[in-house]
């Protein structure tokens, strides 16, 4: 099955403990991003990454980090998590097709509380 | 900056009404008009997805109307039902320039349909 899986669902964490959640896509896909999820706001890009080794800073990136050394997966790194880090996040891929309208499929999210 | 604003925030229909999200948007450059569903518990999903050149599309109970000049598009849901419940996200972008779209998520609209 056509996924992209996330982990953890649901994290609960201390201010300043380095956290990582995993997302994995199984589609052979080359672009990537990530979201964090806020009510009011809609949902923010973090970081993307259009392929292996190549990522950038979306609109919220303050905090994060991310890599990617394979394809297939796109980490999200919170180095020292504070309390305005808790959100829900998403992790997205899509093809990249040049001129073409590429649909983004999404993850199941991960819910993450910063106490 | 706000370059996308959805409304209304929250809606409740009764089974069997229409249903109309709308969109706004600031940015010229846009070129790739979807609309993603969200059900609680799950990472969006795209519905349907407009493109420029026409003024109206239609899946099933879905339809998208785009008006270029005023730089407005909206979702019209026909014989709204329980099942459409959920939150419901514009989500323009550039799709022709650089294949994978960067997408600006509007900031949601809660869909209610009631029995």
């Amino acid at each position: 099955e056509a996924q992209v899986t996330q982990n953890p669902r649901y994290l609960i964490t201390v201010t300043g403990k380095k956290l990582t959640v995993t997302c994995s896509q199984n589609m052979n896909h080359e672009y990537m991003s990530w979201y964090r999820q806020d009510p009011g706001l809609g949902l923010r890009q973090i970081y993307y990454s259009m392929n292996v080794e190549v990522t950038d800073k979306g609109d919220v990136p303050e905090g994060y980090k991310v890599s990617r050394k394979e394809k297939r997966n796109f980490p999200l790194i919170l180095e020292s998590p504070s309390p305005n880090q808790t959100s829900l996040y998403f992790c997205a891929s899509s093809t990249r097709e040049t001129h073409s309208y590429n649909e983004q499929f999404f993850g199941p999210g991960t819910r993450l509380t910063v106490l | 900056q706000q370059q996308v604003k959805q409304s209304p925030q929250s809606l409740i229909v009764q089974k069997g009404g229409i249903s109309i999200i709308n969109c706004a948007y600031e940015n010229t450059a846009f070129d790739y008009f979807p609309w993603y569903q969200q059900f609680p518990g799950k990472g969006p999903a795209l519905l349907i997805a407009i493109r420029p050149d026409v003024s109206e599309k239609k899946e099933g109970r879905f339809t998208i109307s785009f008006n270029k000049s005023a730089k407005q598009f909206s979702l019209h849901i026909m014989d709204s039902q329980p099942g459409d419940s959920a939150t419901y996200f514009c989500a323009p972008g550039e799709g022709q320039r650089q294949g994978a779209q960067k997408l600006v998520f509007g900031q949601g609209t809660r869909l209610t349909i009631n029995p």
